[in-house]
């Protein structure tokens, strides 16, 4: 089946500091890819849409001047958590669409100090 | 717009009984529904899908699953759970809309006793 990577798995950065995260659908094209959060013991939560070539769409609550999102091309989108803070250590994970079925990368975790 | 409901937040099964884990969706279209599993500090596996074939799925590791219109329900079912079934259940819906977004149940824990 399809495979999506993401990049890095885990990473550790302090309070204050910016961490980008790729998401990449290895062997097809996605002109939508979704961004989602899941904090420990919890569901995932959609946090954003990434349009190739187009802004980003954001769910309700999710802050777009925080986490900035770049669909670069048809393989690649990138979530850059800026200015990160101990409240946004979660598990980010993204996910690809063919037509019936999401393909999600395996997270990335973050740990902000 | 669509939700999902996993109506249990933890399910406790002893080895070898049946496993049972309901979900309810609702949706202004025909969605397709999945069940995903996620293993403690681990990735999403996709057990099973339902994108308007079949009614009852059946999927990997012995589970199955129906789609009941009428009831908008799709539970997860397997006659005999195993140890290694323990870990966190995720009933998802997504919608041809939105380049398919995808909404996740809340989960269900199963525990799987000796």
């Amino acid at each position: 089946g399809a495979v999506v990577s993401q990049h890095p798995s885990w990473v550790i950065c302090k309070s204050g500091t910016s961490v980008k995260i790729e998401c990449r659908s290895l062997d097809f094209q996605a002109t939508t890819m979704f961004w989602y959060r899941q904090f420990p013991k919890q569901s995932l939560m959609l946090m954003a849409t990434s349009n190739e070539g187009s802004k980003a769409t954001y769910e309700q609550g999710v802050e777009k001047d925080k986490f900035l999102i770049n669909h670069a091309s048809l393989t690649l989108s990138t979530l850059t958590v800026t200015s990160a803070h101990p409240e946004d250590s979660s598990f980010y994970i993204c996910s690809a669409p063919t037509r019936y079925e999401q393909y999600f990368g395996p997270g990335t975790r973050l740990t902000v100090t | 717009a669509q939700s999902v409901t996993q109506l249990d937040s933890h399910v406790s099964v002893s080895e070898g009984t049946p496993v049972l884990l309901r979900c309810n969706y609702s949706s202004s279209y025909s969605p397709s529904l999945f069940w995903y599993v996620q293993h403690p500090n681990k990735g999403l596996q996709l057990l099973l899908k339902y994108t308007s074939a079949a009614t009852l799925v059946k999927g990997i590791n012995g589970f199955e699953a129906e789609f009941k219109k009428s009831e908008t329900s799709f539970h997860l079912t397997k006659p005999s759970a195993h140890m290694s079934d323990a870990a966190e259940y995720f009933c998802v819906v997504s919608e041809p809309t939105g380049g398919f977004k995808t909404i996740f149940g809340a989960g269900t824990r199963l525990f799987v006793k000796a």
